[in-house]
C-alpha cells in the first residue's frame, strides 16, 4: 500500500514564526501536492511537484515556499506565518492512475 | 472556469436506507473523476476514478456513476460505519490540477 506521511499531526505556532511541514511518500512517485483545507471551501491546492526540484504555484501560493530535494521528500514552508494559515495542511502524491493518496494532515494553528 | 458542484451538503439516512449523492462539474476536458471518503480529522482516502460517460465503478455497498456533466455515488443499504464526508474532484486535461467539491456529510443512523 502507499503511505504517505506528515511530520505532525498538530502543531501550535506564533504569528510570525517560520513553519516547516513535511511529508514523504514511499512509493517513488514523481508528483506530489500541498493543499490546505478549510470548512466550507474544500481543498485549495497551493503548490504541487512534478520532479525533484520542480514546482508548480497552486491557486493560493502567497505566504508558502516548497522545497524538493529528494523525490520521496516534499516541504511546505510558512515564511512568516500569519493567523489565516490556521487550517488543515494535506499533503498528496500522485499514483499511476492518476489518484491522489493523502496524508493524514496537520493541523496547524497560528496564535 | 473549473468547478465542481456537489449536493447536498449534508445527509442523514437510517441504517439500510439507500440514496445517492450528486456531483456536477463543468471542465473543459475530462481526465478524470474522482471520489474520496474522508473521516473526521484525517486524510481523504481514494475510493474511485471514473474516465468517462456510462463508466460505473463498485466497492462493496457503494457504486459510483458518471454522465457527460455529473456523477452520483450511490449508496445501497448503508450501515453506521459508511458515515464520513465524501468528496469528489475533477482533473481537466493538460494539467496537474485537481478542482474539489466543499464535499457531503453522510451520516447514518443505526
Amino acid at each position: 500500500d502507499v503511505k504517505v506521511t506528515q511530520s505532525s499531526r498538530y502543531l501550535v505556532k506564533r504569528t510570525g514564526e517560520k513553519v516547516f511541514l513535511e511529508c514523504v511518500q514511499d512509493m517513488d512517485h514523481e508528483n506530489m501536492f500541498w493543499y490546505r483545507q478549510d470548512p466550507g471551501l474544500g481543498l485549495r491546492l497551493i503548490y504541487f511537484s512534478y520532479d525533484v526540484k520542480m514546482k508548480e504555484k497552486g491557486d493560493i501560493p502567497e505566504g508558502y515556499s516548497v522545497s524538493r530535494e529528494k523525490k520521496e521528500r516534499f516541504s511546505l514552508i510558512l515564511e512568516s506565518a500569519s493567523t489565516n494559515q490556521t487550517s488543515m495542511y494535506l499533503c498528496a502524491s500522485l499514483g499511476t492512475a492518476n489518484e491522489q493518496f493523502f496524508g493524514p494532515g496537520t493541523r496547524l494553528t497560528v496564535l | 472556469e473549473d468547478q465542481v458542484t456537489q449536493s447536498p451538503e449534508a445527509l442523514r439516512l437510517q441504517e439500510g436506507e439507500s440514496s445517492s449523492l450528486n456531483c456536477s462539474y463543468t471542465v473543459s476536458g475530462l481526465r478524470g473523476l474522482f471520489w474520496y471518503r474522508q473521516d473526521p480529522g484525517k486524510g481523504p482516502e481514494f475510493l474511485f476514478t471514473l474516465y468517462s460517460a456510462g463508466e460505473e465503478k463498485e466497492k462493496e455497498r457503494l457504486k459510483a456513476t458518471l454522465t457527460k456533466k455529473e456523477s452520483f455515488l450511490h449508496i445501497t443499504a448503508p450501515k453506521p460505519e459508511d458515515s464520513a464526508t465524501y468528496l469528489c474532484a475533477v482533473r481537466d486535461s493538460g494539467t496537474y490540477k485537481y478542482i474539489f467539491g466543499t464535499g457531503t456529510r453522510l451520516k447514518v443512523l443505526a
